[in-house]
């Protein structure tokens, strides 16, 4: 039983490069999140989707792509780096409804822009 | 708008003792989810706990309870006999539709 999976663990980027933080789930969860945590402080909403096909804004959205073709899986791209994005990331699973019990979290990606 | 809201940025407790952690929550949404994480110095989010809005009982899991006051928009967690593994930041966190918000946080240490 895997949960939540986030490939790289760590990643250096140069300012200006992109990449494509991965987050897989094999729990067949319709909703999927992801999360940003700046040291000190609690995880903020980037992305989210409710389900193949269907994402939206969280709060802090600017400088980040997503898609949803897939039930598993809830890519993260990085369109062109900037140190303010230096930060760890985490991508969430939960069940669908109004109401899900419990969002699994990944490990965490830790992500450092030079 | 939701929000949510943690006002003890860090506590000490002795161990064997309980610990309240507060938090406090706005949301227009009339269905919603209160969730408590536990965060240890080596960056795993762990659920602990979960209360829904239209639920009766307060939740308990373990020695974790939760203390929810919907017409307060409150809902603390208790930690009963704090051990030595408790030491860690914990969150609350109000969920609807997918998506979580987050307090910024309480920064708990058990001492012996």
């Amino acid at each position: 039983n895997a949960g939540v999976t986030q490939t790289p663990k760590f990643q250096v980027l140069k300012t200006g490069q992109s990449m494509t933080l991965q987050c897989a789930q094999d729990m067949n969860h319709e909703y999927m999140s992801w999360y940003r945590q700046d040291p000190g402080m609690g995880l903020r909403l980037i992305h989210y989707s409710v389900g193949a096909g269907i994402t939206d804004q969280g709060e802090v959205p600017n400088g980040y792509n997503v898609s949803r073709s897939t039930t598993e899986d809830f890519p993260l791209r990085l369109l062109s780096a900037a140190p303010s994005q230096t930060s760890v990331y985490f991508c969430a699973s939960s069940e669908g409804g109004a109401r899900p019990y419990g969002y699994t979290f990944g490990s965490g990606t830790r992500l450092t822009v030079v | 708008a939701q929000k949510i809201t943690q006002t003890q940025p860090g506590m000490f407790v002795q161990e064997k003792e309980a610990v309240t952690l507060d938090c406090t929550y706005d949301t227009s949404d009339p269905s919603y989810g209160l969730f408590w994480y536990k965060q240890p110095s080596s960056g795993e989010m762990i659920f602990l706990i979960y209360q829904g809005s239209y639920d009766q009982q307060n939740a308990t899991e373990g020695r974790y309870s939760l203390n929810f006051q919907k017409a307060r928009k409150s809902a603390n967690l208790v930690i009963s006999a704090s051990q030595l593994g408790d030491s860690a930041m914990y969150f609350c966190a109000l969920g609807s539709w997918g998506k979580l918000q987050f307090g910024a946080g309480t920064q708990v240490v058990v001492t012996p």
